[in-house]
């Protein structure tokens, strides 16, 4: 079955900064990559996600960028606000009759002001 | 309104009972799902359901069943339930299988 590897658990970075988060992926059918924001006691919020058949999608200050080759897919977040300190969750599906999404085991971004 | 809802949002319980978690889903999603979150954070799928149908079991104890009275409603029954069963469950639903998926508030469940 798929596997999602996720790094870094941590981040730390200063206002303003960027964030780079990274996922590595196992199945080679994998055709979606989510990610998810989960803020304290809530549940985990779709941020922005890709297909397989797109190498770089951007809203606004979140970009992810996708090496099918390479199976490996990174969240980028530019100019960081104390706002984005949450964890962060990176996800593959491969959405057939078996399809679930598969998780990473999370990222915890801390933005000091 | 709130797109997929679940309740209790806490549940504290002595170990042995057995109790059941609700959620509903509003957008119409053919599938739906129920993920457990441990003290470390990590998400991990337990059951989903495609058009009332179980399609995954990822080896979950069998104390723990799912129940489907409908497309909108998937429900978590958990008996004799151990300490080891503490964390976060979370319900999603999403348009088809392992599509773009929408998360519930999460339920706080603590076994004493």
């Amino acid at each position: 079955g798929e596997n999602v590897e996720q790094h870094p658990s941590t981040l730390s970075v200063q206002e303003g900064d960027s964030a780079v988060i990274k996922c590595t992926y196992s199945d080679s059918a994998s055709n979606y990559f989510p990610w998810y924001k989960q803020e304290l006691g809530k549940g985990p919020q779709l941020i922005i996600d890709i297909r397989s058949n797109v190498g770089e999608k951007k809203d606004q200050r979140i970009a992810v960028t996708l090496n099918k080759t390479a199976k490996h897919f990174s969240l980028h977040i530019t100019e960081t606000q104390p706002e984005d300190s949450a964890v962060y969750f990176c996800a593959a599906s491969n959405g057939g009759s078996q399809g679930n999404l598969i998780f990473g085991k999370g990222t915890k971004l801390s933005v000091k002001p | 309104d709130t797109a997929v809802s679940q309740t209790p949002k806490y549940l504290v319980t002595q170990m042995g009972n057995d109790k059941s978690i609700k959620c509903e889903q509003n957008l119409g999603h053919d599938t739906m799902y129920w993920y457990k979150q441990d003290s470390k954070k990590f998400l991990k799928i337990m059951f989903s359901y495609n058009n009332k149908e179980l399609i995954i079991n990822e080896t979950v104890p069998n104390r723990f069943s799912p129940k489907s009275p409908d497309k909108a409603h998937l429900n978590l029954h958990i008996n004799s339930l151990e300490l080891g069963d503490s964390a976060v469950y979370f319900c999603a639903s999403s348009p088809q299988r392992g599509g773009k998926a929408f998360f519930g508030q999460g339920t706080r469940l603590t076994v004493v």
